[in-house]
């Protein structure tokens, strides 16, 4: 089974340039999440996905973050314009509720550096 | 709302020795609990979890972790440490009992096992 595709693994952008990250969930998986991961800190719920749902975006910077999941299948992540303080990794995860296992799998994560 | 707090944000332990990796929890119902490991450059990975079954839960790689409801406490723990256990460990804790796969995680513990 593959596990969760995230695409690029770097990015490197200047200020006030766009960027967007993309996600592959497992397959079958109905809920996705898009996290931020700073650096010594622990991952940071910015959306929730349940199928093309959005059922949690509470934390999502929305001035200048956007997501879809079209199909409810995978997922884009977009930052226009980037600040210089939205360097960090952005992590994928997508889970499948099943008989309470509420097991998140995650992607490798993309690392974005704004200079 | 939920928190979770680790104490040590680097462990530093010999091979073969006892690890021991701290979780506070703040609840005001019982939560389901979670243990993630990340190595570098990678996504984070389940160890653990505790749904309200046992209290002493039992992972991946030798680690398990008890669930103390009066210390709201959920250390994880390893007899012996080997050095592929080098890497960031994170905590989290559901955010309520209506949304387990809404998890808060916690700022992350780094091991270190010296040879």
């Amino acid at each position: 089974e593959a596990g969760v595709v995230q695409s690029p693994r770097y990015k490197i952008i200047e200020k006030k340039q766009p960027v967007a990250f993309w996600c592959n969930p497992i397959s079958g998986h109905n809920t996705l999440y898009w996290y931020r991961q700073n650096l010594g800190q622990g991952p940071e719920l910015l959306i929730r996905y349940e199928n093309e749902e959005a059922v949690d975006d509470s934390q999502l910077p929305k001035d200048r973050f956007s997501a879809e999941r079209l199909k409810g299948v995978d997922s884009t992540l977009k930052i226009q314009p980037a600040e210089l303080g939205d360097s960090a990794v952005y992590l994928c995860a997508s889970s499948l509720e099943d008989r309470g296992s509420y097991e998140q799998y995650f992607g490798p994560g993309t690392r974005l550096t704004v200079t | 709302a939920q928190s979770v707090t680790q104490l040590g944000s680097h462990v530093s332990v010999s091979e073969g020795a006892l690890v021991l990796l701290r979780c506070n929890y703040s609840s005001s119902v019982p939560p389901y609990l979670f243990w993630y490991v990340q190595y570098p450059n990678q996504g984070l990975q389940l160890l653990l979890k505790y749904t309200s079954a046992a209290t002493l839960v039992k992972g991946i790689n030798g680690f398990e972790a008890e669930f103390k409801k009066s210390e709201t406490s959920f250390h994880l723990t390893k007899p012996s440490a080997h050095m592929s256990d080098a890497a960031e460990y994170f905590c989290a804790v559901s955010a309520d009992r209506t949304s387990y796969d809404k998890v808060i995680f916690g700022p992350g513990t780094s091991l270190s096992v010296i040879p």
